[in-house]
């Protein structure tokens, strides 16, 4: 079945420091692929996504890559602040299944001033 | 503003007793509607598809006699957690949308005492 593995965190970075949370999946065909931010408390905000190869998603800075030949969507942002600190979920939705998502196991992203 | 409606945000209550969560769609009218589940620093699980009008289709392994799902009109979708005991105890989030990207809920934190 669908996967998505992201890197293990907690990830604790420095102000205006350099962010890269992999992602990679497993998945039939051309899934859409996406990144999910959760603040403390709060459910789930879509960031950026990209539905198909070489697509580039942005938002607030954070840029993710669909690249098929390594099966990967990595997240990254050059220069995080404190108010980016939150949990990051990285996730795919098969085009024949609705709009499902499958999603990684979240990295915790801390960043201090 | 928030498009998808989940109430209540936070239930504390005894072992044995049953809990509803709503999950509404504010501004659009959804024919499906997704309930995930959560543990302490893991991901997002789903646990079934909601379907206006029709039953649930519930993933493998969620007990369809426990997480009872509901959607009887366009904009509303109920979980109820029959005779919830502590390891009940979870971070419950809805999703609706028609297609990606799907809207989430704030979620409900269940703690079952």
């Amino acid at each position: 079945g669908d996967s998505v593995t992201q890197m293990e965190g907690p990830v604790t970075l420095s102000e205006e420091a350099f962010l890269t949370i992999n992602c990679t999946y497993t998945a039939t065909g051309y899934p859409s692929l996406f990144w999910y931010v959760q603040y403390p408390g709060e459910g789930l905000q879509l960031l950026l996504k990209a539905t198909k190869a070489d697509d580039k998603g942005s938002n607030k800075g954070f840029e993710a890559t669909y690249r098929k030949e390594t099966t990967s969507f990595h997240l990254e942002k050059g220069s995080v602040q404190v108010s980016d600190s939150a949990v990051y979920f990285c996730a795919l939705s098969p085009l024949d299944a609705g709009s499902r998502l499958t999603f990684g196991e979240g990295t915790q992203l801390t960043v201090n001033p | 503003g928030a498009v998808v409606s989940q109430h209540p945000s936070r239930v504390i209550c005894k072992s044995g007793t049953s809990v509803k969560i709503e999950c509404r769609s504010l501004d659009f009218q959804a024919t499906t509607m997704f309930w995930y589940r959560q543990f302490p620093k893991q991901s997002l699980m789903l646990m079934a598809t909601s379907n206006e009008g029709s039953k649930a289709t519930y993933e493998q392994g969620v007990e369809k006699d426990k997480f009872l799902i509901n959607h009887a009109s366009l904009t509303l979708s109920t979980l109820t957690v029959t005779s919830a005991h502590p390891e009940d105890s979870s971070f419950y989030i809805c999703s609706a949308g028609s297609n990606q990207p799907q809207h989430f809920g704030d979620g409900t934190r269940l703690s079952i005492l």
